[in-house]
């Protein structure tokens, strides 16, 4: 499955598939992204961050990848699991002060079992 | 470390009246941030800090008022409490280009 878009989009999968979340991003300078999971009732929680020089990241069952080109932004989740039911937020650093980040709406994955 | 806490976890408030919402962090993080998030939306900025005695508006502080008086504490203060502040709050503190959350705060303005 495929979401595109900051207007709270909802992906929904089946419980094994890989799931991909994007995001465009408006800074071209930012020096890095980060990708939050927000569980229901919880606060955001950091999944994985990579830096502008950087194409991709991998992380555990998560890739990140960056096009600069674009300014586009995507979180892979492999073999998807109930438990990654939740909103994904990207968020970038603020141009004019670089520890206040700038958020995305966020995009609800569920996950069907 | 307990991380970042906040209370209370619910609140119900009546137009007009005030209250605090209390955050702590224990990991001496120097930037603290306070953020709404409305009912299937992102987040706002209220207002973050910088350091003790040190902080600034965000993207929607009107209507709220925070101090900090000690690295550890970043209370927010709602002084008229308005049925448009019915929300979850958030409280966050900043560490190598990441933000750790604190559990959030949810409020209801009747």
């Amino acid at each position: 499955g495929e979401s595109v878009g900051l207007h709270l989009p909802t992906l929904s999968v089946q419980e094994g598939d890989n799931s991909i979340i994007n995001c465009a991003y408006s800074n071209s300078a930012s020096d890095y992204f980060i990708w939050y999971k927000q569980e229901s009732g919880k606060g955001p929680q950091f999944i994985i961050d990579i830096r502008s020089n950087m194409d991709k990241r991998q992380g555990q069952r998560v890739t990140v990848l960056l096009n600069k080109t674009v300014k586009h932004l995507s979180l892979q989740i492999a073999a998807t699991q109930p438990g990654d039911s939740a909103v994904y937020f990207c968020a970038e650093p603020d141009a004019g002060n670089n520890r206040k980040l700038i958020w995305g709406l966020g995009t609800s994955l569920a996950v069907n079992p | 470390n307990a991380g970042v806490t906040q209370t209370p976890k619910f609140r119900i408030l009546k137009i007009g009246q005030s209250m605090t919402l209390q955050c702590t962090q224990d990991m001496n993080h120097n930037y603290m941030y306070w953020y709404r998030q409305d009912p299937g939306m992102g987040l706002k900025l209220i207002y973050y800090s910088v350091g003790a005695g040190i902080t600034d508006k965000g993207e929607v502080p009107n209507g709220y008022n925070v101090s900090r008086s000690t690295t550890e504490d970043f209370p927010l203060r709602l002084e008229l409490a308005a049925p448009s502040q019915t929300s979850v709050y958030f409280c966050a503190s900043w560490m190598r280009e990441t933000q750790y959350f604190g559990p959030g705060t949810r409020l209801l303005v009747l």
